[in-house]
């Protein structure tokens, strides 16, 4: 049971180059998000998804777009690369512990993106 | 506007001693806190959490309190040991239907001296 695994760890970009961020669970969780953490700063959601084939937007979704077409993968995609997408990102799935709207979330290790 | 947060970026205490770790928050539809370890180069560990429901959970060295009057909740944990320090973040949900997004303090730096 591997969690939630984040590739790459790390990559540096040129402006205007594209990638993909790629996050993959194995725990069959629901629910899936892409953070982003700058430093001194809390981790901001980016765009979330409750099940394959339905995302949404978080608090600061510019300059990127997400896919779920299976429950296991949520790539986070970034077209057009810009120096102030340079940040730590984690993505995470979550599950209800109690059915009372209690959630346990599991975070995979980060992707640490520099734009240059 | 910052919905989650942790005013003091840093705290240092003595092996043995009591940590005590403050979030505050603004947001009065929040009902789901909780508190992440964040260790360097690795992605948040969950370490405990509090329904509105309540006013205190315990698990082990670690203690969480919630005061909603106040729009309060702090972490204790006793004793503290070297291996606790890390960043803490505090995290926050609304409870409504099925998806509950986490909003999320800047975190504090916890230290630890031997």
């Amino acid at each position: 049971n591997a969690g939630v695994t984040q590739t790459p760890k790390f990559r540096i970009l040129k402006i205007g180059q594209s990638m993909t961020l790629q996050c993959t669970q194995d725990m069959n969780h629901n629910y899936m998000y892409w953070y982003r953490q700058d430093p001194g700063m809390g981790l901001k959601l980016i765009y979330y998804s409750v099940g394959a084939g339905i995302t949404d937007k978080g608090e600061v979704p510019n300059g990127y777009n997400v896919s779920r077409s299976t429950t296991e993968d949520f790539p986070l995609r970034l077209e057009l690369a810009a120096p102030s997408q340079t940040s730590v990102y984690f993505c995470a799935s979550s599950y209800s512990i109690s059915g009372q709207g209690e959630y346990g979330y599991t975070f995979g290790s980060g992707t640490r993106l520099t734009v240059v | 506007d910052q919905q989650v947060k942790q005013n003091s970026p840093s705290l240092s205490v003595q092996e043995g001693r009591i940590s005590i770790l403050n979030c505050d928050y603004t947001n009065s539809m929040f009902d789901y806190f909780l508190w992440y370890k964040k260790y360097p180069a690795e992605g948040p560990t969950f370490l405990i959490s509090i329904s509105s429901i309540k006013d205190k959970n315990e698990d082990g060295r670690f203690t969480v309190f919630l005061n909603k009057s106040a729009k309060h909740l702090s972490l204790h944990i006793v004793p503290s040991q070297p291996g606790d320090s890390a960043v803490y973040f505090c995290a926050a949900s609304e409870r409504t239907g099925a998806n509950s997004k986490l909003t999320f303090g800047k975190g504090i730096t916890l230290s630890v001296r031997p």
